[in-house]
Protein backbone atom coordinates (compact mmCIF):
# COMPACT_ATOMS: atom_id res chain seq x y z
CA UNK A 1 0.00 0.00 0.00
CA UNK A 2 1.62 3.16 -0.94
CA UNK A 3 1.87 5.83 2.02
CA UNK A 4 3.49 7.85 4.00
CA UNK A 5 4.70 6.68 7.77
CA UNK A 6 5.54 9.07 10.59
CA UNK A 7 6.48 8.42 13.84
CA UNK A 8 5.57 8.94 16.63
CA UNK A 9 2.11 9.88 16.13
CA UNK A 10 2.19 12.16 19.95
CA UNK A 11 5.13 12.94 21.60
CA UNK A 12 5.43 15.19 24.84
CA UNK A 13 9.04 16.68 25.59
CA UNK A 14 10.84 19.27 27.45
CA UNK A 15 12.12 22.31 26.51
CA UNK A 16 15.59 22.04 25.38
CA UNK A 17 15.70 18.30 24.83
CA UNK A 18 16.79 17.22 21.05
CA UNK A 19 13.87 15.38 19.76
CA UNK A 20 13.42 13.55 15.67
CA UNK A 21 9.76 12.77 14.11
CA UNK A 22 10.60 9.81 11.52
CA UNK A 23 9.18 10.29 7.73
CA UNK A 24 9.29 7.53 5.62
CA UNK A 25 7.36 7.45 1.82
CA UNK A 26 7.13 4.46 -0.77
CA UNK A 27 6.22 5.76 -3.26
CA UNK A 28 9.58 6.74 -4.90
CA UNK A 29 8.83 10.15 -4.82
CA UNK A 30 11.13 12.76 -5.13
CA UNK A 31 9.79 15.61 -3.35
CA UNK A 32 8.92 15.80 0.13
CA UNK A 33 8.09 18.35 2.80
CA UNK A 34 7.13 19.16 6.91
CA UNK A 35 4.47 21.11 7.44
CA UNK A 36 2.73 22.15 11.09
CA UNK A 37 -0.78 22.86 11.61
CA UNK A 38 -1.57 25.62 14.11
CA UNK A 39 -5.06 26.78 14.62
CA UNK A 40 -6.02 29.23 12.14
CA UNK A 41 -3.46 29.41 10.06
CA UNK A 42 -4.31 26.56 8.26
CA UNK A 43 -0.91 24.30 7.54
CA UNK A 44 2.54 26.03 6.67
CA UNK A 45 5.37 24.72 5.02
CA UNK A 46 8.51 24.24 7.26
CA UNK A 47 11.32 22.82 4.97
CA UNK A 48 11.04 20.52 1.74
CA UNK A 49 13.10 18.35 -0.31
CA UNK A 50 13.36 18.36 -4.13
CA UNK A 51 15.68 14.80 -4.11
CA UNK A 52 18.37 13.14 -2.08
CA UNK A 53 21.28 15.76 -0.18
CA UNK A 54 18.97 18.55 -1.42
CA UNK A 55 17.09 20.56 0.95
CA UNK A 56 15.79 23.91 1.47
CA UNK A 57 13.69 26.26 3.63
CA UNK A 58 9.61 26.84 3.28
CA UNK A 59 7.84 29.23 5.17
CA UNK A 60 8.27 28.49 8.80
CA UNK A 61 11.80 27.12 9.22
CA UNK A 62 13.29 28.58 12.67
CA UNK A 63 14.08 26.44 15.27
CA UNK A 64 13.88 22.98 12.75
CA UNK A 65 16.66 21.11 10.46
CA UNK A 66 15.90 18.09 8.10
CA UNK A 67 17.97 15.49 5.85
CA UNK A 68 17.45 13.76 2.98
CA UNK A 69 20.24 10.95 3.15
CA UNK A 70 17.81 8.55 1.21
CA UNK A 71 15.36 9.00 -1.12
CA UNK A 72 12.37 7.39 0.59
CA UNK A 73 12.76 8.99 4.05
CA UNK A 74 13.10 12.85 5.36
CA UNK A 75 13.32 13.28 9.29
CA UNK A 76 12.60 16.51 11.12
CA UNK A 77 14.83 17.60 13.95
CA UNK A 78 14.18 20.35 16.58
CA UNK A 79 17.56 20.60 17.90
CA UNK A 80 16.16 22.57 20.68
CA UNK A 81 12.15 22.25 21.39
CA UNK A 82 10.56 24.94 22.84
CA UNK A 83 6.85 25.56 23.41
CA UNK A 84 6.01 27.74 20.42
CA UNK A 85 6.87 24.33 18.41
CA UNK A 86 3.68 22.61 20.06
CA UNK A 87 1.74 21.83 16.73
CA UNK A 88 1.01 18.99 14.56
CA UNK A 89 2.79 17.77 11.95
CA UNK A 90 2.87 16.56 8.80
CA UNK A 91 4.97 15.34 6.39
CA UNK A 92 4.10 14.49 2.68
CA UNK A 93 5.86 13.44 -0.43
CA UNK A 94 4.49 14.14 -3.90
CA UNK A 95 5.70 12.72 -7.48
CA UNK A 96 6.61 15.01 -9.34
CA UNK A 97 7.70 19.22 -8.36
CA UNK A 98 4.88 20.66 -10.55
CA UNK A 99 1.80 22.97 -9.40
CA UNK A 100 -1.07 20.24 -10.35
CA UNK A 101 0.89 17.44 -8.11
CA UNK A 102 -0.98 15.89 -4.98
CA UNK A 103 0.50 15.77 -1.80
CA UNK A 104 0.41 12.31 0.16
CA UNK A 105 0.62 13.01 3.59
CA UNK A 106 1.56 11.21 6.41
CA UNK A 107 -0.55 10.21 9.58
CA UNK A 108 0.82 13.51 11.71
CA UNK A 109 2.76 13.92 14.83
CA UNK A 110 0.99 15.89 17.65
CA UNK A 111 4.28 17.27 19.59
CA UNK A 112 3.80 19.03 23.11
CA UNK A 113 6.54 20.99 24.48
CA UNK A 114 6.74 21.57 28.01
CA UNK B 1 3.25 35.21 -3.56
CA UNK B 2 0.42 32.59 -3.21
CA UNK B 3 -2.38 32.96 -0.87
CA UNK B 4 -5.40 31.17 -0.12
CA UNK B 5 -8.27 32.31 1.93
CA UNK B 6 -11.37 30.76 3.61
CA UNK B 7 -13.12 32.82 4.95
CA UNK B 8 -15.88 30.50 6.94
CA UNK B 9 -14.57 29.88 10.05
CA UNK B 10 -17.51 27.22 11.18
CA UNK B 11 -20.27 26.10 8.47
CA UNK B 12 -23.25 24.14 9.49
CA UNK B 13 -25.53 21.60 7.70
CA UNK B 14 -28.40 19.47 8.05
CA UNK B 15 -28.23 15.83 6.68
CA UNK B 16 -28.79 14.81 3.45
CA UNK B 17 -28.59 18.59 2.20
CA UNK B 18 -25.90 20.48 0.15
CA UNK B 19 -23.53 23.22 1.72
CA UNK B 20 -20.94 25.33 -0.15
CA UNK B 21 -17.74 25.56 1.28
CA UNK B 22 -15.69 28.78 -0.18
CA UNK B 23 -12.18 29.20 -0.64
CA UNK B 24 -10.73 32.12 -2.70
CA UNK B 25 -6.64 32.49 -4.02
CA UNK B 26 -4.65 35.14 -5.23
CA UNK B 27 -1.47 33.67 -7.56
CA UNK B 28 0.72 34.86 -10.70
CA UNK B 29 1.14 32.23 -11.48
CA UNK B 30 -0.15 31.24 -14.77
CA UNK B 31 -0.83 27.31 -14.51
CA UNK B 32 -2.17 26.21 -10.70
CA UNK B 33 -3.62 23.44 -9.35
CA UNK B 34 -6.45 23.85 -6.46
CA UNK B 35 -6.89 21.30 -3.77
CA UNK B 36 -9.90 20.21 -1.26
CA UNK B 37 -8.88 18.23 1.92
CA UNK B 38 -10.77 16.75 4.77
CA UNK B 39 -8.86 16.59 8.31
CA UNK B 40 -11.61 14.42 10.46
CA UNK B 41 -11.27 14.51 14.40
CA UNK B 42 -8.48 11.66 13.90
CA UNK B 43 -6.25 13.77 12.46
CA UNK B 44 -5.51 12.74 8.84
CA UNK B 45 -5.38 14.70 5.81
CA UNK B 46 -7.61 13.13 3.43
CA UNK B 47 -7.08 14.37 -0.70
CA UNK B 48 -10.66 14.73 -2.13
CA UNK B 49 -10.70 16.82 -4.88
CA UNK B 50 -8.33 18.64 -7.67
CA UNK B 51 -9.11 21.45 -10.01
CA UNK B 52 -6.36 21.89 -12.64
CA UNK B 53 -6.40 26.21 -14.06
CA UNK B 54 -6.41 25.24 -17.36
CA UNK B 55 -9.31 22.67 -17.24
CA UNK B 56 -12.59 23.50 -18.98
CA UNK B 57 -15.11 21.43 -17.08
CA UNK B 58 -15.47 21.75 -12.75
CA UNK B 59 -13.94 18.61 -11.26
CA UNK B 60 -16.30 16.14 -9.83
CA UNK B 61 -15.22 13.22 -7.17
CA UNK B 62 -18.52 11.69 -5.96
CA UNK B 63 -20.45 14.10 -3.47
CA UNK B 64 -17.85 16.08 -4.31
CA UNK B 65 -17.79 19.27 -6.92
CA UNK B 66 -15.37 22.12 -6.95
CA UNK B 67 -17.00 25.22 -8.69
CA UNK B 68 -14.20 27.06 -10.07
CA UNK B 69 -14.73 30.47 -11.21
CA UNK B 70 -11.32 31.87 -12.65
CA UNK B 71 -12.05 35.05 -13.06
CA UNK B 72 -13.60 36.00 -10.21
CA UNK B 73 -10.03 33.54 -8.34
CA UNK B 74 -12.42 31.67 -6.46
CA UNK B 75 -12.63 27.26 -5.84
CA UNK B 76 -15.73 26.60 -3.40
CA UNK B 77 -16.40 23.29 -2.47
CA UNK B 78 -20.01 21.87 -2.95
CA UNK B 79 -20.55 18.65 -0.95
CA UNK B 80 -24.51 17.40 -2.16
CA UNK B 81 -25.85 15.07 0.55
CA UNK B 82 -24.32 15.82 3.15
CA UNK B 83 -23.55 12.80 5.75
CA UNK B 84 -23.04 12.36 9.16
CA UNK B 85 -19.38 11.29 8.57
CA UNK B 86 -18.36 14.37 6.49
CA UNK B 87 -17.75 16.64 9.98
CA UNK B 88 -14.83 17.68 10.06
CA UNK B 89 -12.14 20.39 9.12
CA UNK B 90 -11.65 20.95 5.77
CA UNK B 91 -8.88 22.65 3.85
CA UNK B 92 -8.53 24.44 0.46
CA UNK B 93 -4.66 24.69 -1.00
CA UNK B 94 -2.83 25.89 -4.07
CA UNK B 95 -0.21 24.18 -5.52
CA UNK B 96 3.29 25.86 -6.03
CA UNK B 97 6.12 24.50 -7.12
CA UNK B 98 8.13 21.10 -5.91
CA UNK B 99 4.79 20.02 -4.60
CA UNK B 100 4.21 22.69 -2.06
CA UNK B 101 1.09 23.33 -0.45
CA UNK B 102 -0.39 26.80 0.39
CA UNK B 103 -3.50 26.03 2.56
CA UNK B 104 -6.32 28.58 3.68
CA UNK B 105 -7.38 28.98 7.57
CA UNK B 106 -9.70 26.16 7.42
CA UNK B 107 -13.08 25.50 8.06
CA UNK B 108 -15.29 22.95 10.44
CA UNK B 109 -18.22 21.51 9.22
CA UNK B 110 -20.65 20.47 11.13
CA UNK B 111 -23.65 18.17 10.00
CA UNK B 112 -26.45 18.05 12.05
CA UNK B 113 -28.81 14.98 12.29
Amino acid sequence: EAQVTQNPRYLITVTGKKLTVTCSQNMNHEYMSWYRQDPGLGLRQIYYSMNVEVTDKGDVPEGYKVSRKEKRNFPLILESPSPNQTSLYFCASSLSKGQNTEAFFGQGTRLTVV
Amino acid sequence: AQKITQTQPGMFVQEKEAVTLDCTYDTSDPSYGLFWYKQPSSGEMIFLIYQGSYDQQNATEGRYSLNFQKARKSANLVISASQLGDSAMYFCALGGSYGKLTFGQGTILTVHP
